[in-house]
Parts: structure tokens; C-alpha cells; sequence
């Protein structure tokens, strides 16, 4: 059963950092790509982040590029999204997602059920 | 950057279809996946490489791509299906992951 937990959301000030992490199981994480997605409260989703399966691709959306990093241990089953300069604008649930192609297929078939991040003052 | 065109709301009395559409230029060109979210709970691919279904979602779902129009069909429509419905394609010129405005599905 292939299963994805997101940890490390909560409540961070505008300017400052924050790390997301998302605990893969089920399957051999090395042959899948993976995603971070994000829907702000009420709102679509937007993808942010794609990685590899292997980690030498990384892609970005233009809103976080600069200033989110996204990472895998595959040793270690887990995807992580560190997150810095943080504004309201960033205030989301950050869905952890698998992605079937380890060269990245570009669609997501399995989904975390997401981490809420709130930047406020 | 492409842009994916969805309807806000699509309306159905139960047993009836449902047709939502997902509209960009020449979008045959491309793959489209389609999703379903419930209030309150993440997403579930429902519709894979435009017509591909995943395995445990009800025939009752189907899926076509032609021109500049892909489009979700839901045969039959329960109360279950209820939900927001997004397109998604992956833009090979960006390397970038585009979604739908989404749509949502009211079963009246």
C-alpha cells in the first residue's frame, strides 16, 4: 500500500524558513518521480516542485523558484521542500505526490493527505 | 505559459452524464490526467494519459482528447461524485506541471 505523510507545517512569520517533510512507504522510492502541489484555502491546486527518481532533475514553479529547494533521501524514503523567504502568498496545504515515471511522467498517481502551512505575522 | 481552461461548474441530475471540459490550444498534443477532490481531502487521479483509468475508479468514467478540447465524462451520475474536478498536463516546453482552474461537479 503505497502511502505518503507530510510533516513539519505550521505557523511561520513573512521572511522566514520552513522544511516539509513527506515519509514514503509502500514501494521502492528510487523508481518513482515526485511532486509538491499546494492549494491556498479555497483555492486550486498549483504544482511547485518536481524531482527524479534518482534526484538529478529538480524543476520548479516561477512563483517558488529561488527560494524553495526541493530534496530526496532515497536511503532514507523520504522527499523534503525547503522553503525560505517565506510570504502570505505561501499560505497552503503542501501535498506531498508521487509521480509513476522515475524520469518524471508528469502526472501524479498517488497523494499525500497534506501539510498546512500558514505564513502571519 | 500554458493555460488550461475548465468551466467553474458543471450541474447533473443523478443517472445522467456529466461532460467536463478542459479547453488550451492544440491540447491534443499533450497528455491529460484528470483528478477528483472531496471537501476536505486530497486529490485521486481518476483519468490517466487522456482515457487511461486507474485501477478501483467505476467504468462509469471515461476520458477523450481532441483538438483543443479534452473532456472528462461521468456515465450515470451518483451523489458520490460530487466533487472538484482538475485537468493537469505536464508542459514539456517549461518543464513545468499545469493544472485546470477545476470544476465542480453538483449532483442535483
Amino acid at each position: 500500500q503505497v502511502l505518503l505523510v507530510e510533516s513539519g507545517g505550521g505557523v511561520v512569520q513573512p521572511g522566514r524558513s520552513l522544511r516539509l517533510s513527506c515519509a514514503a512507504s509502500g514501494f521502492t522510492l528510487s523508481k518513482y518521480g515526485l511532486h509538491w502541489v499546494r492549494q491556498a484555502p479555497g483555492k486550486v491546486l498549483e504544482w511547485v516542485a518536481a524531482i527524479s527518481g534518482d534526484g538529478s532533475e529538480e524543476y520548479y514553479a516561477d512563483s517558488v523558484k529561488g527560494r524553495f529547494t526541493i530534496s530526496r533521501d532515497n536511503a532514507k524514503n523520504t522527499l523534503s521542500l525547503q522553503m525560505s523567504s517565506l510570504t502570505t502568498a505561501d499560505t497552503a496545504v503542501y501535498y506531498c505526490a508521487r509521480d509513476p515515471g522515475a524520469g518524471l511522467a508528469g502526472n501524479v498517481d498517488s497523494w499525500g493527505q497534506g501539510a498546512l502551512v500558514t505564513v502571519s505575522s | 505559459s500554458y493555460v488550461l481552461t475548465q468551466p467553474p461548474s458543471v450541474s447533473v441530475v443523478p443517472g445522467k452524464t456529466a461532460r467536463i471540459t478542459c479547453g488550451a490550444n492544440n491540447i491534443v498534443s499533450k497528455s491529460v490526467h484528470w483528478y477528483q477532490q472531496k471537501p476536505g481531502q486530497a486529490p485521486v487521479l481518476v483519468m490517466y494519459y487522456n482515457s487511461d483509468r486507474p485501477s478501483g475508479i467505476p467504468e462509469r468514467f471515461s476520458g477523450s482528447n481532441s483538438g483543443n478540447t479534452a473532456t472528462l465524462t461521468v456515465s450515470r451520475v451518483e451523489v458520490g461524485d460530487e466533487a472538484d474536478y482538475y485537468c493537469q498536463v505536464w508542459d514539456s516546453t517549461t518543464d513545468h506541471m499545469v493544472f485546470g482552474g477545476g470544476t465542480k461537479l453538483t449532483v442535483l
